[in-house]
């Protein structure tokens, strides 16, 4: 187990819905990034946050933002879903630096009809 | 082009065989680099960093050539327990230092 949770483990919505994706960092560490992973795809740099700043993004439209909160947990928020967000949501938390090991968590599977 | 491209697979290969998995990346400011290994409908995970001088970890090797924009991974007396997807990493330089993975190599080592 790497000591970083995700919630909820599965979510199906519908589109045009919003959605909200939670992580818990292992603990002691300050950066967390996600990452989109598509069926048969590696997984897909969306945002990562360094204490409660997002110091990088990826190639994502606005309505993926994020969260980071002084306990270093952080939110995932996707507004007006398409179809083409189902995907595996995955974050992973680090020490930061450029070499530092990510962690992954299990992921959220999101489904949108 | 990709950022990162990794022969799609998927291999198949008995136990016992060596297999190796190629990946090419385009930028070459890239930092650091990575395999990871993804059990299916699982998280991605660690394997091991990849250094220019190459390095060993038991039955696996990896090789990076900065000059080609090369990097390898050797599997020897594959096991069964192996059987998951490869995915090659790169942090390309810039301040975020996210990790850019190919879109992975599917491994089946069969009985």
């Amino acid at each position: 187990e790497t000591g970083v949770t995700q919630s909820p483990t599965h979510l199906i919505k519908t589109r045009g819905q919003q959605v909200t994706l939670r992580c818990s960092s292992q603990s002691g560490h300050n950066t967390v990034s996600w990452y989109q992973q598509a069926l048969g795809q590696g997984p897909q740099f969306i945002f990562q946050y360094y204490r409660e700043e997002e110091n990088g993004r990826g190639n994502f439209p606005p309505r993926f933002s994020g969260l980071q909160f002084p306990n270093y947990s952080s939110e995932l928020n996707v507004n007006a879903l398409e179809l083409d967000d189902s995907a595996l949501y995955l974050c992973a938390s680090s020490l930061g630096g450029p070499t530092n090991e990510r962690f992954f968590g299990p992921g959220t599977r999101l489904t949108v009809l | 082009r990709k950022e990162v491209e990794q022969d799609p697979g998927p291999f198949n290969v008995p136990e016992g065989a060596t297999v190796a998995f190629n990946c090419t990346y385009s930028n070459s400011a890239s930092q650091s680099f990575f395999w990871y290994r993804q059990d299916c409908r699982k998280e991605p995970k660690l394997l091991m960093s990849v250094y220019s001088s190459g390095n060993e970890d038991g039955r696996f090797t990896a090789q990076l050539n900065r000059a080609s924009q090369y990097i390898s991974l050797l599997i020897r007396d594959s096991k069964l327990s192996d059987s998951a997807t490869y995915l090659c990493v790169v942090i390309p330089s810039g301040s975020a230092r996210q990790l850019t993975f190919g879109s992975g190599t599917q491994l089946t080592v069969l009985p």
